[in-house]
């Protein structure tokens, strides 16, 4: 089955600086690969995700990148706010949208942002 | 994307007991899934819910502890049974939303404590 390995799993910044989490996958089937922000005692949410057949997605600070080849995706958190301390979770799955397929987690980043 | 509703939000029961939680979609999902979140881990996949089939279990879960339903498109139950202080943890349920943008969504969770 799918293996997701998330590093780092602790991650401080100040604010203003860039944060990045990366991921890797073992299953080459999958093709969707979503970025979770879950704040505590919160359900996670879905900050943004991406699909194989794109190599970057950007949606104002946040933006996610994919090599395929390389099993590995990205999260890249620019000028980082206080408000964006939270544990983050990528995932990958072989589908999207309607799927059947489920998503494997990985550990999990928790980021801190100190003003 | 779907919006679930999950309850109850949290409940504290005595071992021995059973508790069922419940998960409401606001659209007809083909699959739902129900996952245990230990406090300060990741998400792990309890099983798969498909409408009018038995559900399918991960490795190390078992109907008989985990019994889950699914009447229809939108709803589906998850049975913690025979409780035991090491079943105290957050259960979630998710659902893939309908077209390409759909995504994985995330119900509010239910904290369990077993005493």
């Amino acid at each position: 089955g799918e293996n997701v390995e998330q590093h780092p799993s602790t991650l401080s910044v100040q604010e203003g600086d860039s944060a990045v989490i990366k991921c890797t996958y073992s299953d080459s089937a999958s093709n969707y690969f979503p970025w979770y922000k879950q704040e505590l005692g919160k359900r996670p949410q879905l900050i943004i995700d991406i699909r194989s057949n794109v190599g970057e997605k950007k949606d104002q600070r946040i933006a996610v990148t994919l090599n395929k080849t390389a099993k590995h995706f990205s999260l890249h958190i620019t000028e980082t706010q206080p408000e964006d301390s939270a544990v983050y979770f990528c995932a990958a799955s072989r589908g999207s949208g309607g799927s059947n397929y489920k998503l494997t987690f990985g550990k999990g980043t928790l980021l801190t942002v100190n003003p | 994307s779907a919006v679930i509703s999950q309850k109850p939000s949290r409940d504290i029961c005595q071992r021995g007991t059973s508790l069922t939680i419940q998960c409401q979609v606001d659209s007809q999902v083909t699959m739902m899934f129900w996952y245990r979140q230990q406090p300060g881990q990741s998400l792990t996949l309890i099983a798969t819910a498909n409408q009018g089939s038995e559900a399918t279990y991960e490795s190390g879960f078992v109907i008989d502890k985990f019994p889950i339903s699914r009447p229809n498109l939108t709803f589906s139950t998850l049975t913690v049974s025979n409780m035991s202080p090491e079943d105290s943890s957050i259960y979630l349920c998710s659902a893939s939303g309908t077209g390409d943008l759909g995504g994985y969504t995330f119900g509010s969770g239910t904290r369990l404590t077993v005493v």
